[in-house]
């Protein structure tokens, strides 16, 4: 039979633009978020990460923005490179516990010179 | 150089067969975590250590087991229970509260 294929959202963009990758997080009582970015065959690499007493961090060319109201976390790439080209997923500590994360599935980011 | 190393690097099992991959870190960090990859999914715990002789199950358990007997390593084992076990198996490790950094991984295929 048909086999239902798995696919990323995808984002593509062209090198020198920004890029914005959105993740919908699921636990209000969540406290702790992180942003990874992982290379294919790799393990995932730690960008970015932001408490929730806070709505904005600034990184090297990285941006991580909270929206608590509506549990919205986004990374802004600022002059996206060929080397940014990865997956791009959030993790949030779901229920509080640093221990326990909950991942989400992940953004394909197609940079294009 | 400090980090996370995982070995082997891709690993062939056998039906029935029990496999083991390693994880080691020279971060010093307490707390370490095994995680399964399956495409289009999102990192799902297998367990976790918090401290050298403790672990606790994590959300897929069954067929998995673990040992703390070190606090630099935090071997896996695949079981013959597993049935399902073609998976990129991630380890990773932090501080008691604070983000975890991943090791490169481990590409179980079974035959």
């Amino acid at each position: 039979g048909e086999s239902v294929g798995l696919h990323l959202p995808t984002l593509s963009v062209q090198e020198g633009d920004n890029s914005i990758i959105n993740c919908a997080y699921s636990n209000s009582a969540s406290d702790y978020f992180i942003w990874y970015k992982q290379e294919s065959g790799k393990g995932p690499q730690f960008i970015i990460d932001i408490r929730s007493n806070m709505d904005k961090r600034q990184g090297q060319r990285v941006t991580v923005l909270l929206n608590k109201t509506v549990k919205h976390l986004s990374l802004q790439i600022a002059a996206t490179q060929p080397g940014d080209s990865a997956v791009y997923f959030c993790a949030e500590n779901s229920g509080g516990s640093n221990y326990k994360l909950t991942f989400g599935k992940g953004t394909l980011l197609t940079v294009n010179p | 150089d400090g980090g996370i190393t995982q070995s082997p690097k891709y690993l062939f099992r056998k039906e029935g067969q029990n496999v083991t991959l390693s994880c080691e870190q020279n971060l010093n960090h307490d707390a370490m975590y095994w995680y399964r990859q399956d495409p289009g999914q999102g990192l799902r715990l297998i367990y976790y250590s918090q401290i050298v002789n403790d672990f606790q199950k994590g959300d897929i358990a069954e067929g998995y087991s673990v040992s703390r007997e070190k606090k630099e390593s935090f071997p896996l084992t695949v079981t013959s229970a597993q049935k399902n076990p073609t998976a990129f198996y991630l380890c990773a490790s932090s501080r008691v509260t604070d983000t975890q950094y991943f090791g490169p991984g481990t590409r179980l295929t079974v035959l």
